[in-house]
């Protein structure tokens, strides 16, 4: 089955800074790519997503890239602010989606 | 982006005991699943639900766990005979057809 590692597992960056989150994935067969931020006490919300047909996509600040080559995809965060602050957690499938997550990533966003 | 409401947001419960975590669902969304997500580990698959069926699980949906849709509107999960290792937190997630997928509120469920 779908095997999502997921890195880092923390990361702190200053306000105004840049994130990237990177996630590798073993099954060539999968076709759809979602982003999800969970903040403290809430389920997580999808915040991006892409399909293997697209190489890039953005959305203001959040921008994912996908590398099917290398199986591997990055969530992108500029101008980062402090309620940027969140678990990040990335996934994999095919479409229609059983998700095959990532371990997420601790993001701290400093003032 | 479409909220799905969860009952109840925490359940504490002895082992051995029967819980049953409800999902209230969109009206026009027809895919439904499970997944739970045990403290500090991955999120993790359970089921997936369509058409009154299942329609996937995986390998920890053993018989202990059941799904159904009794009243053609809330979605329930119910663990027969609960685990210390069944405490985590529980979402339902939905969708329509080919479209993107949506977590719920959650569950937290702890077992003593």
């Amino acid at each position: 089955g779908e095997n999502v590692e997921q890195h880092p597992s923390t990361l702190s960056v200053q306000e105004g800074d840049s994130a990237v989150i990177k996630c590798t994935y073993s099954d060539s067969a999968s076709n759809y790519f979602p982003w999800y931020k969970q903040e403290l006490g809430k389920g997580p919300q999808l915040i991006i997503d892409i399909r293997s047909n697209v190489g890039e996509k953005k959305d203001q600040r959040i921008a994912v890239t996908l590398n099917k080559t290398a199986k591997h995809f990055s969530l992108h965060i500029t101008e980062t602010q402090p309620e940027d602050s969140a678990v990040y957690f990335c996934a994999a499938s095919h479409y229609p989606p059983i998700l095959t997550f990532g371990q997420g990533t601790i993001l701290t966003v400093h003032p | 982006e479409p909220e799905v409401t969860q009952t109840p947001s925490h359940q504490v419960t002895q082992m051995g005991q029967e819980v049953i975590l409800r999902c209230v669902p969109i009206s026009n969304h027809l895919y439904f699943y499970w997944y739970r997500q045990i403290l500090g580990q991955k999120v993790e698959f359970l089921v997936s639900f369509y058409n009154n069926e299942i329609s996937e699980k995986s390998e920890i949906f053993d018989d202990q766990f059941s799904v159904e849709r009794p009243d053609g509107s809330n979605f329930t999960l119910k663990i027969r005979s609960t685990k210390l290792e069944d405490s985590a937190m529980y979402f339902c997630l939905h969708s329509k057809p080919n479209e993107k997928l949506f977590f719920g509120s959650g569950t937290q469920l702890s077992v003593l």
